[in-house]
């Protein structure tokens, strides 16, 4: 059973960095599946921030493309964000999940349970 | 890319039909086969009801269904059962590798 765990910090302070890990088992991030970041804002709709590949290939959402970088580490089976220059507009639970950019695989099938994450100082 | 519109809300009762409508514009929805659609409870992770328009993933009851007809995607639940109260999202792919979400719709049963 493919299982997703985000982790990281649940305050950042303005104007710094968020930063989180997402944690795959029973299921190898090497195995063609393309992972991505979603938030969801307090009360608030889904947006999508970005994808990665195994390969390091990245895509990001246009609006946030400035300040998000995704990584991963096929060794830990785990990839990560980093969201910089954050205001309190970032404040929002953030998901992990899997999907694909061919065909049956756009979808987001698995999700982590996600993390708040407060901006505030 | 702006998010896709759906209703705020949506009720029905027990054993009802509702139609939860997803609008987009000629590049995202209208222009791929690939909308899914997620089910929400309070507090918990977005779970995948529909994809690529229609299809209903293992698990998932047949009482989901997905259409879409030109820029706009539609989930209907029929049966309606207390259980279906949930906030919905449709998603669409939007070309060059990239996601749109819907504003989201809470289903209310009576």
């Amino acid at each position: 059973q493919v299982q997703l765990q985000e982790s990281g910090p649940g305050l950042v302070k303005p104007s710094e960095t968020l930063s989180l890990t997402c944690a795959v088992s029973g299921y190898s991030i090497s195995s063609g599946n393309f992972w991505g970041w979603i938030r969801q804002p307090p009360g608030k709709g889904l947006e999508w921030i970005g994808s990665i590949y195994h390969s390091g290939i990245t895509y990001y959402n246009a609006s946030l493309k400035s300040r998000v970088t995704i990584s991963v580490d096929t060794s830990k089976n785990q990839f990560s964000l980093r969201l910089s220059s954050v205001t309190a507009a970032d404040t929002a639970v953030y998901y992990c999940a899997r999907h694909g950019f061919s065909s049956g695989l756009y979808q987001f099938d698995y999700w982590g349970q996600g993390t708040l994450v407060t901006v505030s100082s | 890319q702006s998010a896709l519109t759906q209703p705020a809300s949506v009720s029905g009762s027990p054993g009802q039909s509702i139609t939860i409508s997803c609008t987009g514009t000629s590049s995202d929805v209208g222009s791929y086969n690939l909308v899914s659609w997620y089910q929400q409870h309070p507090g918990k992770a977005p779970k995948l009801m529909i994809y690529e328009g229609s299809k209903r993933p293992s698990g998932v009851s047949y009482r989901f269904s997905g259409s879409k007809s030109g820029n706009t995607a539609s989930l209907t639940i029929s049966g309606l059962q207390a259980e279906d109260e949930a906030d919905y999202y449709c998603c669409s792919y939007a070309g060059s590798s990239t996601y749109v979400f819907g504003t989201g719709t809470k289903v209310t049963v009576l």
